[in-house]
């Protein structure tokens, strides 16, 4: 799988949209970008997936440049709850069962305050 | 989505002795993970765990240290055996989801080895 890197920490306003960079440009043709995030004492939670295009779902939005480098998760109005470890990970859609675990990095130490 | 859940949620254990921790899933799931979270520390995949057959270890865990059993497709035991104080971890497991692009995790199991 490719590697990833993220800031180590970010802060982040309660109601202000938290915008959380990744790079991946060592990422191959055929890997996915994930977000993965764990909120203190509790696994892992799946957020969102994309290949190339911009993705957007009820808890964030992906969006992918171009080039597929690099990827930038947004939570459009992040509130206390939001505060966690986020984690970007790039690897190829599980195909029956093979190579389907997930390789986490340090992640980005998302904090909101009031 | 799948409901994983774990026993126990955290215990203390004595070096040298062992420790069972169970996953329960609330739907049939072809591949389940075992990973392992050490204090202030990303997650590392320990084993993948497919029913009927064999675990697959990842580098630097062996069977002997932590050995799978996975006799249905609902449930999986995970044991950490002759445990010393650098076991001390949370000890997670994961399913893959239907659609094969997202992971589920149960809440962990925090062990302390004294």
């Amino acid at each position: 799988d490719a590697k990833t890197t993220q800031p180590t920490s970010m802060d982040c306003a309660e109601g202000r949209a938290a915008n959380l960079p990744c790079n991946h440009s060592t990422i191959s043709g055929n890997e996915y970008v994930y977000w993965y995030r764990q909120i203190h004492s509790q696994g892992p939670q799946y957020i969102i997936h994309g290949l190339k295009n911009n993705e957007t779902n009820e808890m964030a939005s992906l969006i992918i440049t171009e080039d597929r480098k690099s990827s930038t998760l947004i939570l459009p109005h992040a509130t206390l709850r939001d505060t966690a470890v986020y984690y970007c990970i790039v690897r190829v859609r599980g195909v029956n069962n093979a190579g389907n675990m997930l390789t986490f990095g340090g992640g980005t130490r998302l904090m909101v305050k009031p | 989505s799948a409901v994983i859940s774990q026993k126990p949620s955290r215990d203390i254990c004595q070096r040298g002795t062992s420790l069972t921790i169970q996953c329960q899933v609330d739907s049939q799931v072809t591949m389940m993970f075992w990973y392992r979270q050490q204090p202030g520390q990303s997650l590392t995949l320990i084993a993948t765990a497919n029913q009927g057959s064999e675990a697959t270890y990842e580098s630097g865990f062996v069977i002997d240290k932590f050995p799978i059993s996975r006799p249905n497709l609902t449930f999986s035991t995970l044991t950490v055996s002759n445990m010393s104080p650098e076991d001390s971890s949370i000890y997670l497991c994961s399913v893959q989801g239907q659609g094969r692009y997202e992971q589920y995790f149960g809440p962990g199991t925090r062990l302390t080895v004294t």
